[in-house]
């Protein structure tokens, strides 16, 4: 299995609202990646776990929150986001976090929020 | 400041031309140059990628040529098909972050029939 999935593929949420975005990978990968996609740019570096371990935080506002239960799940939390917060959020994997362990991308979640 | 500047910003090249897009970068501590392409809709997909020790890498229609010197690296796209359509991402990895990829603004390609 080379995928890495996403759920949902669409979410649509108040500001008020909490909800949380999934991330699933099955290779075996000890690295994972959360990023933020505004259209027509490149992804943003959001978070890095590496073993589990939160290991890169790019200063990210609070009202994002990563978790990484175990080596193959990633979530990112989401609570009182703001419309400028609108994006595709992808979720990535690698072996490891050394420069040429590549990163395997999965499709994203559309997110907008309201 | 932006580290990887690439161009152009979009390009439109006729079925079975050849596409070029450029990446220049200022890190020297970079070491490894992936690409890679969107789709609309979908995550970004590793394409080809090189590494410094090497000035071309060919995998079949798509090459990446690097200018260690000039402290550049293109993708060529052979023989482009509408399937090419898409945008495209260099990117530039190395030095004390090692696993953090520094993106160009992307290149979108429409490769018309």
């Amino acid at each position: 299995d080379t995928e890495v999935t996403q759920t949902p593929k669409h979410l649509v949420m108040g500001m008020t609202n909490k909800k949380s975005l999934k991330c699933e990978q099955h290779m075996g990968h000890r690295a994972m990646y959360w990023y933020k996609q505004k259209a027509k740019k490149p992804p943003e570096l959001m978070f890095v776990y590496s073993y589990e371990k939160l290991s890169i935080n790019e200063s990210v506002p609070s009202r994002f929150s990563p978790e990484c239960p175990n080596s193959s799940l990633l979530n990112l939390h989401l609570h009182a986001l703001q419309p400028e917060d609108s994006a595709l959020y992808l979720c990535a994997s690698s072996s490891g976090t050394l420069t040429y362990n590549e990163q395997f991308f999965g499709p994203g979640t559309r997110l907008t929020v309201l | 400041q932006q580290q990887v500047k690439q161009s152009p910003q979009s390009l439109i090249v006729q079925k079975g031309g050849i596409s070029i897009i450029n990446c220049a970068y200022e890190n020297t501590a970079f070491d490894y140059f992936p690409w890679y392409q969107q789709f609309p809709g979908k995550g970004p997909a590793l394409l080809i990628a090189i590494r410094p020790d090497v000035s071309e890498k060919k995998e079949g229609r798509f090459t990446i040529s690097f200018n260690k010197s000039a402290k550049q690296f293109s993708l060529h796209i052979m023989d482009s098909q509408p399937g090419d359509s898409a945008t495209y991402f260099c990117a530039a990895r190395g030095g004390t972050d090692a696993g953090k990829s520094t993106f160009g603004d992307g290149t979108t390609l429409t490769v018309k029939p």
